[in-house]
């Protein structure tokens, strides 16, 4: 089975703070997404990437950054932080690009911004 | 028009019922059609993957997809209250970027 493993399931911080999320795969998955999850708006793609180093824009990238050193990792970054990015964060990944293959989540990191 | 359409409930089915959530869109180009299930305070995790339109059933579960009327099913036959939790489809062509439906909670009652 695929195991996507983000570090911390809740996480309280300050705002201004900068913050780190990470997550990591098991399964030499091409393709890793952050996502925040929000009542009422579903999920939004913050930032993707297809390989190592890679990193694409989601809908919402505002006030986020990305860093993909390793194939495994894939680590989002509050530059930082404010109130309105408390959220519950998902880490996902897939196969590879181009395959239409489904991705596989974490349990999440909520996180609180205060 | 949004891209993905479902209902976000809740939706309450007595224990044993035959459940049906549904989705529609609007983008043609969709090809590869997923349900996820999210227990509260978890990740959502992968149930239902057909790819173009039919059925496709693993155990109690059954996905349906019409691309012609572009709307896709989850049908779950004998509910049991572990059943209960939110229920997402998504959808994507082939950039591999998920569109997700906000989910339809569910709530099977004993």
């Amino acid at each position: 089975d695929v195991k996507v493993t983000q570090s911390s399931r809740y996480l309280v911080k300050r705002t201004g703070e900068k913050v780190f999320l990470e997550c990591v795969q098991d399964m030499d998955h091409e393709n890793m997404f952050w996502y925040r999850q929000d009542p009422g708006l579903g999920l939004r793609l913050i930032y993707f990437s297809y390989d190592v180093k890679m990193k694409e824009k989601g809908d919402i990238p505002e006030g986020y950054s990305v860093s993909r050193e390793k194939k495994e990792r894939f680590s989002l970054i509050l530059e930082s932080a404010s109130t309105n990015q408390t959220s519950m964060y998902l880490c996902a990944s897939s196969p590879q690009a181009g395959s239409g293959q489904p991705q596989h989540f974490g349990d999440g990191t909520r996180l609180s911004i205060l | 028009q949004k891209e993905v359409e479902q209902d976000p409930g809740p939706l309450s089915v007595p224990e044993g019922a035959i459940v049906s959530l549904n989705c529609t869109y609007s983008n043609s180009a969709f090809q590869y059609f997923m349900w996820y299930r999210q227990y509260s305070r978890k990740g959502p995790e992968l149930l239902m993957y057909t790819y173009s339109s039919g059925n496709k059933e693993d155990g109690r579960f059954t996905a349906q997809v019409d691309k012609s009327s572009k709307y896709i099913s989850l049908f779950i036959r004998d509910s049991q209250p572990s059943d209960s939790a939110t229920y997402l489809c998504a959808m994507s062509a082939l950039d591999d970027k998920i569109i997700f439906g906000k989910g339809t909670r569910l709530h099977i009652l004993p």
